[in-house]
């Protein structure tokens, strides 16, 4: 069946503008989590959308990032007045129930260059 | 707080020598452990996962990992390594029982030499 997909694969913008990143999950995935991969770093937890319930928004590292997950499936994250250190690579993983044993899928993510 | 790290940021082995990465975890209850691996141009993979059950973990494509909790340590270990695993992989630990998200370590970037 078909994965978790991610668009774009790569977008380059200036500083200062916004991005939307999508993220489609694995049909019939709860849950959706948004991670950051920056050179030489893991992945930082950004975000986390269970079912109907609030979003865990804990890891988001400034307000200009924000995150919406429309219908329990499509999601966006959206980064306003980007600026060079959000260069990275944004991944979206899906999981099925969103238990801390479950397992993530992840997307191949979007690499974002900020110049 | 849950954190974990992996010690060597680059393991280059041989073709048929064992694979060992390592992994040390932090965390102020008993925690998931997870590795992934990357491979080139690809998605995160899960290749195993300890959730409390056995201590010795088997994953997938040959790989296993034990946990230790006199030592904290999840090592990834695969007796003998093939050049198809050439690749980054990652430990990661829950947040915490009954959170959602995952700390990553900063990654081991595993090259085979033929």
């Amino acid at each position: 069946g078909a994965g978790v997909s991610q668009s774009p694969s790569n977008k380059v913008t200036e500083k200062g503008k916004d991005v939307e990143l999508r993220c489609d999950p694995i049909s019939g995935h709860t849950a959706l989590y948004w991670y950051r991969q920056s050179l030489g770093q893991g992945l930082e937890f950004l975000i986390y959308f269970q079912g109907n319930s609030a979003p865990d928004k804990s890891g988001l590292p400034s307000d200009r990032f924000s995150a919406e997950r429309t219908g329990g499936s499509v999601s966006t994250l959206t980064i306003q007045r980007t600026q060079q250190e959000d260069s990275a690579v944004y991944l979206c993983a899906s999981s099925s129930s969103g238990g801390p044993t479950d397992t993530q899928y992840f997307g191949p993510g979007t690499r974002l260059t900020v110049l | 707080a849950q954190s974990v790290t992996q010690l060597g940021s680059h393991v280059s082995v041989s073709e048929g020598a064992l694979v060992l990465l390592r992994c040390n975890y932090s965390s102020s209850v008993p925690p998931y452990l997870f590795w992934y691996v990357q491979y080139p141009n690809q998605g995160l993979q899960l290749l195993l996962k300890y959730t409390s059950a056995a201590t010795l973990v088997k994953g997938i494509n040959g790989f296993e990992a034990e946990f230790k909790k006199s030592e904290t340590s999840f090592h990834l270990t695969k007796p003998s390594a093939h050049m198809s695993d050439a690749a980054e992989y990652f430990c990661a630990v829950s947040a915490s029982p009954g959170a959602n998200n995952l700390f990553f370590g900063t990654g081991t970037r595993l090259t085979v030499i033929p």
